[in-house]
């Protein structure tokens, strides 16, 4: 199991909204910041969102990240079939003194 | 811009020890206010964070993996490493290489990963 918690899969139709969520506590979500990473089949992850709701360089702001307690999220608007993939999160685990990451969430664009 | 390459040996025996080294171009992996991370992946699942280097000298390890890992820094080189001893099938995955932004905590680059699988 993982320490992070993401639903295995969402989806949602081309152009609609979908939200992916990713459940931990207070030792990593609740106290530190929160990443996104989008990865494609055979690719190595990109990073998507960092510091809770920060956008690299280059990433379309269809792309979002909120955070609230000990939950993050990660918000995808006017889905596209190219956004197919799947999304993880990650953070730092006080109690574990390290990196933790989501089970990971595949997304489908019907 | 900066880029990571970590080859890998493509496949070890039960037993004996996967080393995997990332090469670091387009700057130099001494630079302050940095950690470089090794991360896999088994086949068809999730991601594994596995250990971290920084540039304070500081190293942390997966708890799960601990007793079985060390990772190491040469500057002269300007690549990282990564030492599993005693692998078994379980360790087999794909294995990355990332620059991890301490505090932040976010990987930005990785690798491309490679392939490490353990059977005899």
């Amino acid at each position: 199991q993982s320490v992070l918690t993401q639903p295995p899969s969402v989806s949602a139709a081309p152009g609609q909204k979908v939200t992916i969520s990713c459940s931990g506590s207070s030792s990593n979500i609740g106290n530190k910041l929160v990443s996104w990473y989008q990865q494609f089949p055979g690719t190595a992850p990109k990073l998507l969102i960092y510091e809770n709701d920060k956008r690299p360089s280059g990433i379309p702001d269809r792309f979002s990240g909120s955070k609230s307690g000990t939950s993050a999220t990660l918000g995808i608007t006017g889905l596209q079939t190219g956004d197919e993939a799947d999304y993880y999160c990650g953070t730092w685990d006080t109690s574990r003194n390290g990196v933790v990451f989501g089970g990971g969430t595949k997304l489908t664009v019907l | 811009q900066l880029q990571l390459q970590e080859p890998g040996p493509g496949l070890v025996k039960p037993s004996e020890t996967l080393s995997l080294t990332c090469t670091v171009s387009g700057g130099s992996i001494s630079s302050r206010g940095y950690c470089w991370d090794w991360i896999r992946q088994p086949p068809g699942k999730g991601l594994q964070w596995i250990a971290t280097i920084c540039y304070t000298g500081n190293t942390y390890y997966n708890p799960s993996l601990k007793s079985r890992v060390a990772i190491s820094v040469d500057t002269s080189m300007n690549h990282f490493s990564l030492k599993l001893s005693s692998v078994s099938v379980a360790d087999t995955a794909v294995y990355f290489c990332a620059r991890r932004i301490p505090y932040s905590d976010y990987f930005d680059p990785w690798g491309q990963g490679t392939l490490v699988t353990v059977s005899s």
